[in-house]
């Protein structure tokens, strides 16, 4: 079975610095995405993490620790325009197959002035 | 390149009633998944096609099903419509990792 948990909701001031984090428990993992979904939106790619390490996109960065089970999105420099709804995805399976994201309940962000 | 295409974006229907949804994947992906997303659930996964076949299937009633034609386009249908159906219905495309999203389809079952 799959299960992805993260918090429900964080909030954070402008400017700063905040670390979402997503565990999971997968029966098969082959790789991490995080979406960013704005009220009354679709989801939006924001990372893919497949190895261990951190992926830096700019303002934004992505850690994965395979072995732990763990994954962060870290959000630098926050502007009002991020707050929004991020979803942790898990990959169960590799190469070209059957394609399934198993998705956690998502971590609404609040960007305060 | 234009995105996933689902349409309508909203709709009212009756308990009991049946739906259908369309989506129009990006050109040339040959996938196209279906999600439900409510807000106690998050997003939950229908089914995925891949050239005419269902690949995947969630863990869902047999009310809903879904179709994919020659042109990759895809149909859900929910027959029998409960009030617990209600919610924002996503189709995504992909050629390989993830997904691109359309927008949605809001369903509220009255």
């Amino acid at each position: 079975g799959q299960n992805i948990d993260q918090p429900t909701e964080m909030t954070a001031t402008e400017g700063a610095i905040v670390q979402i984090n997503c565990t999971y428990q997968t029966s098969g993992f082959n790789g991490l995405f995080w979406y960013q979904q704005h009220a009354g939106e679709a989801p939006t790619f924001l990372s893919y993490n497949v190895l261990d390490g951190l992926e830096e996109k700019g303002r934004f960065s992505s850690f994965l620790s395979r072995s732990k089970g763990y994954s962060y999105l870290l959000l630098k420099e926050l502007q009002m325009k991020d707050s929004a709804s991020y979803l942790c995805a898990v990959s169960p399976r590799s190469g070209a197959g059957s394609y399934q994201l198993t998705f956690g309940k998502g971590t609404k962000l609040s960007v305060i002035p | 390149k234009a995105g996933v295409t689902q349409t309508p974006r909203y709709l009212i229907k009756t308990r009991g009633q049946q739906v259908t949804l369309s989506c129009s994947p990006i050109s040339g992906h040959r996938s196209v998944s279906w999600y439900q997303q409510t807000p106690g659930q998050g997003l939950q996964f229908l089914f995925e096609y891949f050239s005419e076949t269902q690949r995947n299937k969630g863990n869902f009633p047999g009310r809903f099903s879904g179709r994919q034609f020659s042109n990759s386009r895809s149909e859900m249908n929910v027959s029998t419509l409960e009030l617990g159906d209600s919610a924002l219905y996503l189709c995504a495309s992909s050629e390989g990792y993830g997904y691109t999203f359309g927008s949605g389809t809001r369903l509220t079952v009255v």
